[in-house]
């Protein structure tokens, strides 16, 4: 079981750039897809995208416009970029293993907290 | 408005079978696994049940999955306090190309 840890920003103001990075110790990013997910206060999760080790990535349509991840397998770390964010866009963010169609999303980091603010 | 639709609440007494339900359509439950999740407030979700029916190690047998055709199940046998928390299902969507998420169903422990 690996441990994802989540970093970055808890206050971004609108307009901006959200950035955050999920580092993972206990094992490698390797032949694994690595997946973003947030949650609003009081609703439900939110699947923003995934990267696999190589660069690939899938991502939400409705995001796609704004959204950029990307992987270090040097430092063992992931990230995501989320432009002109909005309140909208105030959420737990979680980083988490898994997000292809073939496998689950099964370790998750512990969340960090992002509030857009005008 | 979830891509996978589940009940906003459920609720039983102690002992009880409970049951959530997760509807979808061809383009994920029809031809992809269901996962689900189980929040506690404050915490990370944890995967309950992988692949529709499968119990990750370390996850009671009172939880089960099921899965027929674009709708799934998660039924949860000899209910206890501790059960109370937030469900989800989810998977994969061929048309999204990617994970969708149930709304969410808070189970409450009468």
């Amino acid at each position: 079981q690996v441990h994802l840890q989540e970093s970055g920003p808890g206050l971004v103001k609108s307009s901006e750039i959200l950035s955050l990075t999920c580092s993972v110790s206990g094992g490698s990013l390797r032949s694994y897809y690595w997946s973003w997910i947030r949650q609003p206060p009081g609703k439900g999760l939110d699947w923003l995208g995934c990267i696999y080790y190589d660069g690939s990535t899938h991502y939400k349509p409705s995001l796609e416009s704004r959204l950029t991840m990307s992987v270090d397998t040097s430092k063992n770390h992931f990230s995501l970029r989320l432009s002109s964010v909005t309140a909208a866009d105030t959420a737990m963010y979680y980083c988490a293993r898994g997000g292809d169609r073939w496998g689950s999303i099964d370790d998750w980091g512990q969340g960090t907290l992002v509030t857009v603010s005008s | 408005q979830s891509v996978l639709t589940q009940p906003p609440s459920a609720s039983g007494t102690p002992g009880q079978r409970v049951i959530i339900s997760c509807s979808g359509s061809k383009s994920n439950i029809g031809n992809n696994y269901v996962y689900w999740y189980q929040q506690f407030p404050g915490t990370a979700p944890k995967v309950l049940i992988s692949k529709n029916n499968q119990r990750p190690s370390g996850v009671p047998d009172r939880f089960s999955g099921s899965k027929s055709g674009t709708s799934a199940s998660l039924a949860i046998s000899g209910l206890r306090s501790e059960d109370e928390a937030d469900y989800y299902c989810a998977g994969w969507d061929d048309s999204l190309s990617g994970w969708v998420f149930g709304g969410g169903t808070k189970l409450t422990v009468l």
